[in-house]
């Protein structure tokens, strides 16, 4: 199986402009959560979600920040207007169905976003 | 309460050595607790996990000890190779780990040959 992918794997991007961040999960999972690493940090959680719902924002900045799981496609973390505090590691991982073996998080590469 | 507290911030072991990283926690209702290895560069990989109801699981060379009362758990590496130098990250959910992981800070973990 595949495991967690993520794209792009480095990306630049001046003040102001726009950053999406892309995740595909591991085969068979529904769940996503996104997480963020700033240099010589922990990860820290950003948004939880299940294909096209929402369950937990409460990580996510209030302003610039916006998590999607479509139906089709990938998960889709966008940042807008970023500023150079947004540059940080983003990292994906997924877990399958809540069931009694399947809670395991499984992370992808990450994205380095890098805001000039 | 959602802290996961964890020491010590770097480790340095010699080869053949045991590798001792320690995390405590305050909520609870944490009920899921692993441990990820991350490389630089990598994502955190998956390494080895315990949940509250026994006190220590091991998976070849690498142990988790958990002290519900204390509300504190360990990993152990037994005989530290260079390979293991890494970063180590514990972490603790809520509802069998199908919600947000709660990290520690991360130990450098160094490996001298």
């Amino acid at each position: 199986n595949a495991g967690v992918m993520q794209n792009p794997r480095h990306l630049v991007r001046r003040r102001g402009q726009e950053a999406r961040l892309r995740c595909s999960p591991m085969k068979g999972h529904s769940h996503v959560y996104w997480y963020r690493q700033l240099p010589e940090e922990g990860l820290k959680f950003m948004v939880y979600l299940q294909k096209e719902n929402i369950i937990d924002e409460s990580g996510m900045p209030k302003e610039r920040f916006s998590a999607e799981f479509p139906k089709e496609g990938p998960s889709i973390l966008r940042i807008q207007q970023v500023v150079r505090g947004d540059s940080a590691a983003y990292f994906c991982a997924s877990s399958g169905p809540l069931a009694e073996s399947s809670y395991e998080q499984y992370f992808g590469p990450g994205t380095r976003l890098t805001v000039t | 309460q959602q802290q996961v507290k964890q020491s010590p911030q770097s480790l340095i072991v010699q080869k053949g050595g045991i590798s001792i990283i320690n995390c405590a926690y305050e909520n609870t209702a944490f009920d899921y607790f692993p441990w990820y290895q991350q490389f630089p560069g990598k994502g955190p990989a998956l390494l080895i996990a315990i949940r509250p109801d026994v006190s220590e699981k091991k998976e070849g060379r690498f142990t988790i000890s958990f002290n519900k009362s204390a509300k504190q758990f360990s990993l152990h590496i037994m005989d530290s190779q260079p390979g293991d130098s890494a970063t180590y990250f514990c972490a603790a959910s809520m509802q069998r780990g199908a919600q947000k992981l709660v990290f520690g800070q991360g130990t450098r973990l160094t490996i001298n040959p």
